[in-house]
């Protein structure tokens, strides 16, 4: 079974420039989820979904991220424009469905973006 | 405000020896848990998880124990190898609220040979 995919793996922006992540899920999984994890910190959500519609994007920073799931497969992330503070890890997740027992995430390997 | 807290950045075992690692938890909604391995470079990859429902749950040289009054949860390796030495992250959600999963600072295990 092919595991979430995401690219690119690695990612270095000077400040106030865009960038954009992709994700492809796990084949058949409605959820998809969008974390950061900024060093030394456990991975935050940053925005859920539910096939293509948004289930919680609460800690979104909406005035310089966004996130679609286009078709409720592939979901691409992006941020304009990057802040120092953005660089972290950027991870995408899917799972069947959300609820009992079948939140068991599968990750991919991240993005790791470094901001100057 | 950290709903979910593992207040050992790190912990160094000797192979063979059991690795207890902790988690404490805020929300009393959370019913729902689960521990996460994490090698460098790479996601987090899926161990164990338990219902509120149980007080223990075994798979192989990994057991997780959940005391709801005491909001803590526990994962022991037994024994502990090398191979295990990863950051571990635990987590939890609300089945009910169909919240997200909700994630420790993690705990670094070191496994001495």
């Amino acid at each position: 079974e092919a595991g979430v995919a995401q690219s690119p793996r690695y990612k270095i922006i000077e400040k106030r420039q865009s960038v954009a992540f992709w994700c492809n899920p796990i084949s058949g999984h409605a959820t998809l989820y969008w974390y950061q994890q900024i060093l030394g910190q456990g991975p935050k959500l940053l925005i859920q979904f539910q096939n293509n519609g948004v289930v919680d994007d609460s800690q979104l920073p909406k005035d310089r991220f966004s996130a679609e799931r286009l078709k409720g497969v592939d979901s691409t992330l992006k941020i304009q424009p990057a802040k120092l503070e953005d660089s972290a890890v950027y991870l995408c997740a899917s799972s069947l469905i959300h609820g009992q027992g079948a939140n068991k995430a599968f990750f991919g390997q991240g993005t790791r973006l470094t901001v100057v | 405000d950290q709903q979910v807290k593992q207040n050992s950045p790190s912990l160094s075992v000797q192979e063979g020896r059991i690795s207890i690692l902790n988690c404490d938890y805020t929300n009393s909604m959370f019913d729902y848990f689960l521990w996460y391995k994490k090698y460098p470079a790479e996601g987090p990859t899926f161990l164990i998880s338990i219902s509120s429902i149980k007080d223990k749950n075994e798979d192989g040289r990994f057991t997780v124990f959940l005391n709801k009054s005491a909001k803590h949860l526990s994962l022991h390796i037994v024994p502990s190898q090398p191979g295990d030495s990863a950051v571990y992250f635990c987590a939890a959600y609300d089945i009910s609220g169909n919240t997200p999963l909700v994630f420790g600072k993690g705990t670094r295990l070191s496994v001495i040979a």
